[in-house]
């Protein structure tokens, strides 16, 4: 069974500082896809960044960059120069190949930020 | 605009009662699905589906009921065997299964009173 944590219930950061969220996933399968949403309190879901497992160059969406390590099935979250507007829940969310539809959800992280 | 769109965004519902929440998307795609959320939970899948007239059951799909007659809409229906229907709802959609990521709407909160 294909399984995502977040170990982190809850993150603060100051403005212009930088922030890891972390996300640990368990799977056997070899095609696969990580992704890392943002729910602002407006609770509308918001795809921040997609990394897929082949490839080996860590994916960056402007100021939010992930570090994909594959061996410790690890996918961390980096938010660089955080800006107030980053506070949300963030959440990761698996799925693979074979899959039809099942996006697989870790229980999120709600990230602070200070001004 | 493309999007997806949930109505009602609020709904209040008794006890014994069966109740449909709608979702409708313009982007074209050819996946759809049915989220629930609950507070200190991830999202967990009701209900998916592919293509039209075809659907198949999520995680949590007891006590839950969909259609899909047009690729635009894909409604989900809480019936009264739901024994916890109170939650956050949040449709999706996606272009070619969820490997591409998934569009969401702005949910429904739905609450039993």
């Amino acid at each position: 069974a294909q399984t995502v944590t977040q170990s982190q219930p809850e993150m603060s950061v100051q403005e212009a500082e930088t922030v890891t969220l972390s996300c640990t996933y368990d799977t056997s399968e070899s095609d696969y896809y990580l992704f890392w949403y943002k729910q602002p309190p407006s609770r509308q879901m918001i795809l921040v960044i997609r990394q897929e497992a082949y490839k080996q160059q860590n994916a960056t969406e402007n100021r939010f960059s992930v570090n994909f390590q594959k061996a410790a099935k690890s996918f961390s979250l980096k938010i660089s120069d955080s800006q107030l507007g980053d506070a949300a829940m963030y959440f990761c969310a698996f799925t693979y190949g074979g899959s039809q539809g099942n996006l697989i959800f870790g229980k999120g992280t709600k990230l602070s930020v200070k001004p | 605009d493309g999007g997806i769109t949930q109505s009602p965004k609020y709904l209040f519902r008794k006890e014994g009662q069966n109740v449909t929440l709608s979702c409708e998307q313009n982007l074209n795609h050819d996946a759809m699905y049915w989220y629930r959320q609950d507070p200190g939970q991830g999202l967990r899948l009701i209900y998916y589906s592919q293509i039209v007239n075809d659907f198949q059951k999520g995680d949590i799909a007891e006590g839950y009921s969909v259609s899909r007659e047009k690729k635009e809409s894909f409604p989900l229906t809480v019936t009264s065997a739901q024994k916890n229907p109170t939650a956050f709802y949040l449709c999706a959609s996606s272009i070619g299964g969820s490997r591409t990521g998934a569009f969401f709407g702005q949910g429904t909160r739905l609450t039993v009173v």
